[in-house]
Order: structure tokens, then sequence, then C-alpha cells
């Protein structure tokens, strides 16, 4: 499955580091999300974009900035993060930012905070 | 605020029982979606259910969304190894026009052959 695309798949990263985490979907779609995967937690919405617009940001801490260049690209920017942010972020498109279309996720990066 | 209620959270069986995993919302839903987890991997979207009462088959699978829009089940047929995975649903709030699911903490089935 090459719909949804995401780089890095693993990192590991001091709390003071910056870094990026990269989405892209090949699907046409015009919508796409940041999911957040911990584990014994519900998946956790971050953000959502629809046609490059933000149109939620679900009272995520600042220390997580999205960005979404194009309907395609979607990044996370990560700076100054805590252990407890160590989690799978998982990106997903849909068609459009409704409610009656599926997501299609992509793989996911598996992050570590040290 | 808007919830989704999974259970059971673990589920043990043997090859060739049944399996079934139950998913209730505090308010009404204009749709639900179930999604499949294997080991490792991502949520890979299975179906959605829209009309009340609507029931759908996927071979071994059963989807059902409940009269009142507020419940749904996932019903496995005789199951196999390979329906090892977590099994996640995801309302869609009536009043949501931003496609935001609720996700339910998801059941983790584990299948022995």
């Amino acid at each position: 499955e090459t719909g949804v695309t995401q780089t890095p798949r693993h990192l590991v990263m001091g709390m003071t580091n910056k870094k990026s985490l990269k989405c892209e979907q090949h699907l046409g779609h015009n919508a796409m999300y940041w999911y957040k995967q911990s584990a014994k937690k519900p998946l956790e919405l971050m953000f959502v974009y629809s046609l490059e617009e933000r149109v939620e940001n679900n009272s995520v801490p600042s220390r997580f900035s999205p960005e979404c260049p194009n309907s395609s690209h979607l990044f996370l920017h990560l700076h100054t993060l805590q252990p407890e942010d160590s989690a799978l972020y998982l990106c997903a498109s849909s068609q459009d930012g409704g409610a009656d279309y599926e997501q299609y996720f992509g793989p996911g990066t598996r992050l570590t905070v040290t | 605020g808007q919830q989704v209620m999974q259970i059971p959270q673990y589920q043990h069986v043997q090859e060739g029982e049944d399996f079934t995993t139950y998913c209730n919302s505090s308010t009404t839903l204009s749709n639900i979606q179930w999604y499949k987890q294997r080991p490792g991997g991502h949520p890979v979207f299975l179906i959605q259910l829209v009309k009340s009462g609507e029931v759908k088959k996927q071979k071994r699978l059963t989807f059902q969304f409940g009269e009142a829009k507020k419940n749904s089940s996932l019903h496995i047929t005789a199951t196999q190894t390979t329906d090892v995975g977590t099994y996640f649903c995801a309302g869609v709030d009536r009043g949501s026009t931003l496609g935001r699911l609720y996700f339910g903490r998801g059941t983790q089935l584990t299948v022995w052959p």
C-alpha cells in the first residue's frame, strides 16, 4: 500500500532537538490529518487540514507545529518534546474533510523522545 | 463531549471460534466506520455504516449499526489466524462537518491455532 507515505519510519530525538515528520499522499485527496497513537489510549486527532487550510487544532501543545504546503504534503515540526510525546504518529488522508469518507492511513512514524 | 466506548479491550479465541466487538456512543452518530490494525501496522479501513439498523457483510465479517445509531458491532464467524489484530470503531458525530472521527480504544484479537 503506497497511497500515503510517511518518513522517517522511526525517529529517536532528545528533548532539545528539532525534527520534522513528513507525510505525502498520492490519492488526490483534499484533506489530511495527524493522529497520535499511544499505548493504552485511543487514537488522538491532532490536526486536520482541508484544502490546505487548518480546520482543527485539537488542543495540541505548541511544541507540535503542523504545515501543509499543498494538498499532497503534510509536515509535523517537533521541538523541545517531552518523553510522554513518544508514540506512533500517523498521517491520514480522505477525499475531503467531510464526514462521509474513509480515511487512508500511512504506516506511521515511531517516535521516541529521550 | 463525544465519546466512543468499545468492548472488550482484549479477546483471545481458538481458531474456528466466533468473535464480537461492540461499540457504543454517547451521542447519535451520522455514520460509523470500522478499521483493522495488524500488529506493527497502521489502521486500514474496513467498512462504513450509515443507515439506522444497517447490516453489511464481508465474507466472515458482519457489521451492524443500531436502530438508534448509537451502537455498532463487528462479528467474525469462525476466526482464522489472519484475523489477528486490533479492530477499531470510529464514529462520526452527527453535527460534524469536518470529518472528525472519534475512535474507540479498539479490541485486540488474538487467535490461537
